[in-house]
């Protein structure tokens, strides 16, 4: 079946300091999502990738999706300590279901 | 408030016991996931359904079983439960197949 590696599992910065993480799928993705869990809380939905080599951004968030579309990376610019918790990419299929990577948990020390 | 609600919030029991969580979607989201997330495993797809039909079934274990009602509510039912079973759980809704997805705030099962 498909499958969604994301790393690294884990990733402790400085505030101030850039963080990427990356994602990639066994199979050809329809689409990917990036959600980010806040410790505590539940996956909240950042963004949607959809056409091949597509580059978003959120303010200090940059998404980029891989040409192949089987590649996904989320980078964030000079971290604050409001970036903490655990990002997950998503790669999703024609009909809506999700595989969601293994996250990677972010620490920002102040 | 992502709309989503989930019923209860946390629940204790037992091994070999059943137990029924709900959801409710997010109003006109005729798409319910329920998903699992234990610390080793990450978030695991169950099932999906969509409009009160089944659309997609991913590691679902066979003592796990999961409707959705006429009203687009959904609840997954876990019976035999072992150790393993204890888990956060979570309901997300989306309005089309393949648009982003509403998160509950999760149960939390606890088998003792």
């Amino acid at each position: 079946g498909q499958q969604v590696m994301q790393i690294p599992q884990y990733q402790h910065v400085q505030e101030g300091e850039d963080f990427t993480t990356y994602c990639n799928s066994s199979t050809t993705l329809s689409n990917i999502q990036w959600y980010k869990q806040r410790p505590g809380g539940h996956p909240v939905f950042l963004i949607q990738l959809v056409k091949s080599g597509e580059v978003k951004k959120q303010k200090r968030l940059t998404f980029q999706f891989g040409e192949a579309k089987k590649n996904s990376s989320l980078h964030i610019t000079a971290t604050q300590t409001t970036d903490v918790g655990t990002y997950f990419c998503a790669g999703g299929t024609s009909y809506g279901k999700l595989t969601f990577g293994q996250g990677t948990i972010l620490t920002v020390h102040p | 408030d992502s709309g989503v609600t989930q019923t209860p919030k946390h629940l204790i029991t037992a091994t070999g016991q059943r137990v029924t969580l709900r959801c409710s979607p997010r109003s006109g989201d005729l798409s319910v996931y329920w998903y699992q997330q234990s610390l080793d495993q990450g978030l695991q797809f169950l099932i999906q359904y969509y409009n009160g039909e089944e659309r997609a079934k991913g590691n679902i274990l066979e003592r796990f079983s999961a409707q959705q009602f006429p009203d687009l509510h959904s609840e997954l039912n876990l019976s035999s439960l072992e150790l393993g079973d204890s888990a956060l759980y979570f309901c997300a809704s989306s309005g089309t197949g393949q648009g982003p997805q509403h998160f509950g705030d999760g149960t939390r099962l606890s088998i003792l």
